[in-house]
């Protein structure tokens, strides 16, 4: 089946830094999703990509769909503590979009 | 608007007991999911139903594990009987058309002692 490969797994960083994580596949994908996850909570979407080379901000955030169809970035500009979580790029092909593919997350750490 | 609703948050329970987890979907949503989410092997969709009808149960365990969609606004899974690496987060999702983002639901943390 498709996999995705996510990283970093995790960072560390300082309030007011940049971060950045990506996910790269085997396949191509059609669809990019970012998700973020707090404790005790489900994912919540942050960012959806569907052309390839799109470029999609949410206030801090900025995802793009790479041009090769086979990965995406997302970017986080002057984090905060609140930002902290588990976030997860999720990728669906057309010829099964029912199955969406998760990587398996970057868990976020921000030392204020 | 009302998420994906899913209840209850928490179980407990012993080992050989049925456990039936719920979800109503969000209005409108034409597709339901349900994942599992441990820390060994991250979330893994179970299975998923489109109009009520289930497309693609490949990710089912085993024959434990049942899922039904009765109507548009309620899906049950149920595990019966329970074993102890059945112990998870259970999440409920929703998307509304073929390429829509899904919604996810504050999940149920199964435990089976």
């Amino acid at each position: 089946g498709q996999q995705l490969n996510q990283s970093p797994q995790s960072m560390f960083i300082q309030e007011g830094e940049d971060v950045s994580m990506n996910c790269t596949s085997s396949s191509i994908f059609n669809t990019w999703l970012w998700y973020k996850q707090e404790p005790g909570e489900g994912p919540v979407l942050l960012i959806a990509l569907y052309k390839a080379g799109e470029l999609t901000s949410n206030g801090r955030l900025t995802a793009q769909f790479g041009i090769t169809r086979k990965d995406s970035f997302l970017n986080i500009s002057a984090s905060i503590p609140s930002d902290v979580g588990i976030y997860f790029c999720a990728g669906q092909p057309d010829n099964n979009a029912g199955k969406s593919t998760f990587g398996d997350g970057t868990t976020l750490t921000v030392k204020p | 608007d009302a998420g994906v609703i899913q209840s209850p948050r928490h179980e407990v329970t012993e080992m050989g007991q049925e456990v039936t987890l719920r979800c109503k979907p969000i209005s409108g949503h034409d597709y339901l999911f349900w994942y599992r989410q441990t820390m060994m092997r991250g979330l893994e969709l179970l299975i998923y139903f489109n109009n009520n009808v289930p497309i693609d149960d490949s990710g089912m365990p085993e024959d434990r594990f049942s899922a039904k969609m009765p109507n548009a606004s309620f899906s049950t899974l149920k595990i019966q009987p329970s074993e102890p690496r059945d112990s998870a987060v259970y999440f409920c999702a929703s998307r509304q058309g073929w390429h829509q983002p899904q919604h996810f639901g504050d999940g149920t943390r199964l435990s089976i002692l």
